[in-house]
């Protein structure tokens, strides 16, 4: 069973980049089954897709957010990173990594989650 | 994008009931739709994936239909640990969409 976590600081300025980055434990980051996936949530909101990259560095973004992220791999740590450049207060959410399972388009693991605000 | 509609976005429900929640994409998805159950300060759970079929480890009170534009999520018998938020998300294209939520509450 994969398991993930995230980590990153919990806050960020204004205009600043939000850098986060997703460990991957109990399996290969190269297992060409899954894509692996960054998902976002506002406090007492809905879910949101930011994000998927597999592991050749592919990648897919949401258009809606695609201006001001980058989501990169690295398999020599087993790991994957997401960078979200220019954040404003509306950037506030729990940020979870996620397994994406190629076949069936479900997001099969995730992370805990952390809570990323954005403030002066 | 294809948007999804969940209904209802609350529902208030009895231990021992049926709870059938629906989640209508905006166009065709074929089966690619999955479920997802949410409690408070915790990660999603998937629960369905490719409409109908059941995660490793999830009970059978849970089962999902549908094909197309219209999915439904039913728990045949609600129990108490299934009070939570649950949320449909189409994979049928890129960007992934998830659906309001419901709200499944007493």
């Amino acid at each position: 069973q994969l398991q993930l976590q995230e980590s990153g600081p919990g806050l960020v300025k204004p205009s600043d980049t939000l850098s986060l980055t997703c460990t991957v434990s109990g399996g290969s980051i190269t297992n060409a089954n899954y894509y692996w996936a960054w998902i976002r949530q506002p406090p007492g909101m809905g879910l949101e897709w930011i994000g998927n990259i597999d592991y050749s560095g592919t990648t897919y973004y949401n258009p809606s957010l695609k201006s001001r992220v980058t989501v990169s791999i690295d398999t020599s740590k087993n790991h994957f990173s997401l960078k979200l450049r220019s954040v404003t207060a509306a950037d506030t959410a729990i940020y979870y990594c996620a397994t994406w399972a190629t076949s069936a388009g479900s997001l099969d693991s995730w992370g805990q989650g952390t809570l990323v605000s954005v403030s002066s | 994008d294809i948007q999804m509609t969940q209904s209802p976005s609350s529902v208030s429900a009895s231990v021992g009931d049926r709870v059938t929640i629906t989640c209508r994409a905006s166009q065709g998805i074929s089966s690619f739709l999955a479920w997802y159950q949410q409690k408070p300060g915790k990660a999603p759970k998937l629960l369905i994936y490719v409409a109908s079929n059941l995660q490793s480890g999830v009970p059978s009170r849970f089962s999902g239909s549908g094909s197309g534009t219209d999915f439904t999520l039913t728990i045949s018998s609600l129990q108490p640990e299934d009070f939570a938020t649950y949320y449909c998300q189409q994979a049928g294209s890129f960007p992934l969409t998830f659906g309001g939520g419901t709200k499944v509450e007493i």
